[in-house]
């Protein structure tokens, strides 16, 4: 089936420094794929999103950009701030339409001052 | 853009006791609403879907009688935990695709049963 692999967390940056979290993807057809991110006691909220092939989505200083060769949609972002600390979940939608999104495991990301 | 409000945004009940939690779709019609459950830093785990003016439709494992779900308008999907014990304790979330390639989630309710 279905499925999203992220990079294992958690993830400790300093403040400026450079984000990467890899994702990548199995799926049959093509996927829209998705980047959320969760801050602590909340929901969560879409961070970008992508829904076809060299689709970049980008928000806040993230991008991500859907790459069907390697089946990934890893996140990136040139330097991060401490209010970036939460936890980062790539997820898949199979079809366009009413189906459950299929999620990574997350990704806990803290950056210090 | 899209919103699902959900409430209560936590809940403390005693062991035996029904809580009720609502998902509202604020300003586009959700004809489906998926809950999911997350324990502690885990991933979110998908509970059941539920469709307007039909029967949810409940993952593996997951106990029908224990968790009902009702979605009986385009804008309102509720999860009731029947009979609660401290292991339902966790945090519920829903979820709705919001017709634009997306899904809107709501804030989460932490339910701790004592």
């Amino acid at each position: 089936g279905d499925s999203v692999t992220q990079m294992e967390g958690p993830v400790t940056l300093s403040e400026e420094a450079f984000l990467t979290i890899n994702c990548t993807y199995t799926a049959t057809g093509y996927p829209s794929l998705f980047w959320y991110v969760q801050y602590p006691g909340e929901g969560l909220q879409l961070l970008l999103k992508a829904t076809k092939a060299d689709d970049k989505g980008s928000n806040k200083g993230f991008e991500a950009t859907y790459r069907k060769e390697t089946t990934s949609f890893h996140l990136e972002k040139g330097s991060v701030q401490v209010s970036d600390s939460a936890v980062y979940f790539c997820a898949l939608s199979p079809y366009s339409g009413n189906t459950p999104l299929v999620f990574g495991k997350g990704t806990r990301l803290s950056v210090i001052a | 853009g899209a919103v699902v409000s959900q409430h209560p945004s936590w809940v403390i009940c005693k062991s035996g006791t029904s809580v009720k939690i609502e998902c509202r779709s604020l300003d586009f019609q959700a004809t489906t609403m998926f809950w999911y459950r997350q324990f502690p830093k885990q991933s979110l785990m998908l509970m059941a879907t539920s469709n307007e003016g039909s029967k949810a439709t409940y993952e593996q494992g997951v106990e029908k009688d224990k968790f009902l779900i009702n979605h009986a308008s385009l804008t309102l999907s509720t999860l009731t935990v029947t009979s609660a014990h401290p292991e339902d304790s966790s945090f519920y979330i829903c979820s709705a695709p919001d017709g634009n390639y997306g899904y809107t989630f709501g804030s989460g309710t932490r339910l701790t049963v004592v």
